[in-house]
């Protein structure tokens, strides 16, 4: 199956900051997923991007398919930002999703 | 309903002992995925299940562990003689048919076993 990595693995922000993370993939994917786990566990759906560029709100997502990554920015960070973010993506003809290892972000007040 | 449902949101049990975890899919979502998160680490995939098709079983670690999904709706992850690695978070996941298709997330179960 595809690896997945992430990084950084972990990012400390000020209230108000932007940060850009990245996630790299092994192979190509033709399912790719944002999410944001809060600190109850629940996985929070952000993008669902295999190519190109989304945005919601604060939070915009960019997939380069042929190079094989993906970017999740996030501006003017919130303390409610905090929490771990995860990619996750598709190869081939697998079905369910290979994670990577998550980036834990922390925003402060 | 809204979204995915998972029952009982908590579950501590003794080693030895099996549990049972369900799991209620969305609404008209064919597929239906359970993964599991160990503490600080990301998800792994345990079973897929797509309509009447027979289920890909090939991320469940040991023959401890079994799935049931009856149709398209409720699925029931079994776990017996339960260990202490068994501790996690069991995390299950609908779609569409289609595996180009977001996955969407219960709120999970916490598995303790002491």
């Amino acid at each position: 199956g595809i690896q997945v990595e992430q990084s950084p693995p972990d990012l400390i922000l000020q209230e108000g900051a932007n940060s850009t993370l990245r996630c790299n993939f092994s192979d190509s994917v033709n399912n790719l997923q944002w999410f944001h786990q809060n600190p109850w566990g629940q996985l929070i759906n952000l993008f669902y991007i295999p190519s190109g560029t989304k945005q919601n709100g604060r939070l915009s997502a960019t997939t380069v398919a042929t190079e094989r990554y993906s970017l999740l920015y996030i501006s003017s960070s919130q303390t409610t930002d905090s929490g771990v973010y995860f990619c996750a993506g598709i190869s081939g003809s697998a079905r369910q999703l290979t994670f990577g290892s998550g980036t834990q972000l922390t925003v402060l007040p | 309903g809204a979204g995915v449902s998972q029952s009982p949101s908590n579950k501590v049990t003794e080693k030895g002992k099996d549990v049972e975890l369900r799991c209620d899919p969305i609404s008209g979502h064919t597929a239906l995925y359970w993964y599991r998160q160990r503490l600080g680490q990301g998800l792994e995939f345990l079973i897929y299940f797509q309509g009447n098709s027979a289920p890909d079983k090939s991320g469940l670690p040991s023959d401890r562990f079994s799935a049931e999904r009856t149709g398209e709706s409720v699925s029931t992850l079994t776990i017996q003689r339960t260990q202490q690695e068994d501790s996690a978070v069991y995390l299950c996941a609908s779609s569409t048919q289609v595996s180009t298709d977001t996955q969407y997330f219960g709120p999970g179960t916490r598995l303790t076993v002491l």
